[in-house]
């Protein structure tokens, strides 16, 4: 079956603009975590969707935003990017019937670079 | 203050050579440490970890948790190239709503295996 799909795969954005990331989960796959990776900081937790409901959060601050569909798909948005931005981020499903992400498959991540 | 500290941060081996990553945690209410393999770009599950002293295998990979000292070790004997990436520790906690989970990674492992 389709693994996890994220797009785009890469794009560039300039401080100030802002940005859209998409993520489809496994099929079947109800929850949907995003983390963002740096260099410095490893995987940091965004935050959970499952049921289209913002189930955890991590503690990023209000620029950052999701949301869920009613198909699982989950969007997130940043809002008046800055340079420290750039990263990679990474979406993950898992089934999770319970709250919980436990075991999760990664998408190949989108790549935000911003000048 | 970091809940899921990984060691080393880097390790570079020789082919054949036998490696031990290490991951300690301090984290409140304590579910599962699971490892991920990182070498492109989507995090690879490998093990989940619940109870103490219970070796989990696969093919030259295993690992043991000890929750008493609260850390795990990942050992990968007879490296090949392939075993060339990032090492990822994560933790699942019970999160601050209660009844939900969140997931907290290292900052990772990055082997090195030279041919």
């Amino acid at each position: 079956k389709a693994g996890v799909t994220q797009t785009p795969r890469y794009l560039i954005k300039t401080r100030g603009q802002q940005v859209t990331l998409s993520c489809s989960p496994i099929s079947g796959h109800r929850s949907v975590s995003w983390y963002q990776q740096t260099p410095g900081q490893g995987l940091q937790f965004l935050f959970e969707y499952f049921s289209e409901t913002q189930r955890n959060k991590g503690n990023f601050p209000g620029r950052f935003s999701g949301r869920q569909f009613s198909n699982s798909r989950s969007e997130m948005n940043v809002s008046t990017l800055e340079l420290g931005d750039s990263a990679l981020y990474l979406c993950a499903s898992s089934w999770s019937g319970r709250s919980g992400a436990n075991v999760l498959t990664f998408g190949a991540g989108s790549r935000l670079t911003v000048l | 203050e970091d809940k899921v500290v990984q060691s080393p941060l880097s390790l570079v081996v020789h082919e054949g050579d036998t490696v031990t990553l290490n991951c300690s945690y301090e984290v409140t209410n304590f579910r599962s440490l699971l490892w991920y393999k990182q070498e492109k770009k989507a995090p690879t599950f490998l093990f989940m970890l619940t109870s103490s002293g219970i070796e989990k295998k696969s093919g030259r990979l295993s690992s043991i948790l000890d929750k008493k000292e609260l850390f795990s070790i990942l050992n990968i004997t007879a490296t090949q190239t392939g075993d060339s990436a990032i090492y990822l520790c994560a933790v699942e906690e019970r999160g601050s709503g209660g009844s939900n989970y969140k997931l907290t990674f290292g900052k990772g492992t990055l082997l090195t295996v030279n041919p």
